[in-house]
């Protein structure tokens, strides 16, 4: 079973808008968590990354947080542009080599 | 800026041929990594390396096998590829030092094969 769970599978929204992806993991022990924006055929693009101790990282227009307690992450795209259309996806870190990657979300934003 | 290029971008193979698939990263990086990639699947490691002529297992290592003999390429082979190794293939570096998994990892373009 995936360690990291995403929600939702996939959104569409408009231009302008904001919306909010969500991420939910189990990998114990935790290191930190990264959101990577990957563009149809392009590989993924790392956009924040948190540790333990931070609850929340900006870069831009997307905002990440965390809540290490309840094992949730969230990733805000606020006044979404066409570019932003792409899949998002949650990776969680043991603090070794190994990486646990969520399936993703696939954004579309329309005009 | 880094960069992580792989040998092709698309691949079509017939069932039992030998496949390469190259990548070379030009950032002095120690470590590298073969995923692949799966709808509805996250990215899973096949095998990394944190020098030259080192390897170590992912978690799913079955059917494939690398080759580091320089720090800046990694390959990855299919020895003889099956329908079930249909699917994109990322190749990624990261870290100044061997085994700083901490450090961000750094994807290339993928290459999409497509075996027959």
């Amino acid at each position: 079973k995936n360690q990291v769970e995403q929600s939702p599978q996939s959104l569409i929204i408009l231009e302008r808008k904001n919306c909010t992806l969500q991420c939910n993991y189990t990998v114990s022990p935790f290191s930190n968590l990264r959101w990577y924006k990957q563009d149809t055929g392009r590989g993924p693009v790392s956009l924040t990354i948190m540790t333990f101790s931070e609850n929340t990282k900006s870069n831009g227009r997307y905002t990440a947080t965390l809540d290490a307690d309840t094992k949730q992450s969230s990733l805000h795209i606020t006044a979404s542009q066409l570019s932003d259309s792409a899949s998002y996806i949650c990776v969680v870190s043991e603090g070794d080599y190994k990486l646990s990657f969520g399936a993703g979300t696939t954004v579309t934003v329309r005009a | 800026d880094v960069k992580v290029t792989q040998s092709s971008r698309y691949l079509v193979k017939r069932t039992g041929e030998k496949v390469f698939l190259e990548c070379v990263q030009d950032m002095d990086h120690e470590n590298m990594f073969w995923y692949r990639q799966d709808p509805g699947l996250g990215l899973r490691l096949i095998y990394f390396s944190y020098d030259v002529k080192m390897k170590e297992k992912g978690d799913i290592p079955e059917g494939y096998s690398v080759s580091r003999e320089k720090k800046e390429r990694f390959s990855l082979i299919l020895e003889s590829a099956s329908t079930n190794q249909t699917s994109m293939y990322l190749c990624a570096s990261s870290g100044a030092r061997a085994r700083d998994y901490q450090e961000t990892q750094y994807f290339g373009p993928g290459t999409r094969l497509l075996v027959l």
